[in-house]
């Protein structure tokens, strides 16, 4: 079984914060997915890295892949209360996908 | 919008009883995905396929058959259903092998 751990589980901030989510594997990945998951709808795709030490960057949110490809980190400049929802980190090998159990962020207007 | 429908979207059964979930595609992609989603596990693999008549277990296989006989069906069976297996279902797609899944809208399965 391949291991994916975010942390933190739960943050809540208010909206003008920044913040980080993490997600750590033992395993190398072929490619690591982040997705933003709403209530009673299932998980969008934001964003994939493909390439150790790659960053991307989507409006106020920046994508990391670490250099080994056993870790990742989403972190989002002035939160605002739409981005409210649970962050999913995913780890593809093979046209299998692995999740990590998720990060519920809260942002307070 | 990748084309996925899932059906039912939510269901009530009485445990011992079998039950089937459906997850339709529009557009011939040859992998798909069931995972359920609980409180605190994120989302587990159940089963996949990556093809007609190819499907191969997952994490959380037991308990859970599929069947796939045409490329846009992928269906979930529980043979007879448990209070563990509560639960909201996912299916997913890949796009040609691609790094990313796409997912419908899930369907919330309660065992009484």
């Amino acid at each position: 079984t391949q291991l994916l751990e975010q942390s933190p589980q739960f943050l809540s901030i208010q909206e003008g914060e920044n913040l980080t989510v993490y997600c750590n594997s033992s395993s190398v990945f072929s490619s690591l997915q982040w997705y933003r998951q709403e209530p009673g709808e299932g998980p969008v795709l934001l964003v994939t890295v493909v390439t150790g030490g790659e960053v991307k960057k989507l409006k106020r949110l920046t994508f990391q892949f670490g250099d080994a490809r056993k870790d990742s980190s989403l972190h989002i400049t002035a939160a605002q209360p739409g981005d409210t929802g649970l962050y999913l980190c995913a780890g593809e090998d093979f046209n299998k996908f692995y999740f990590g159990s998720g990060t519920k962020l809260n942002v307070k207007p | 919008d990748a084309g996925i429908t899932q059906s039912p979207r939510h269901k009530v059964t009485e445990t011992g009883t079998p039950v089937t979930l459906r997850c339709h595609q529009t557009e011939n992609h040859r992998y798909m995905y069931w995972y359920r989603q609980d409180p605190g596990h994120g989302l587990r693999l159940i089963h996949y396929s990556y093809g007609v008549k190819d499907t191969d277990k997952g994490e959380v296989s037991d308990g859970y058959s599929v069947s796939r006989s045409k490329t846009e069906d992928f269906l979930l069976t529980l043979e007879s259903a448990t209070s563990s297996q509560t639960s909201v279902y996912f299916c997913a797609i890949n796009k040609d092998g691609g790094p990313e899944a796409f997912f419908g809208q899930g369907t919330r399965l309660t065992v009484v």
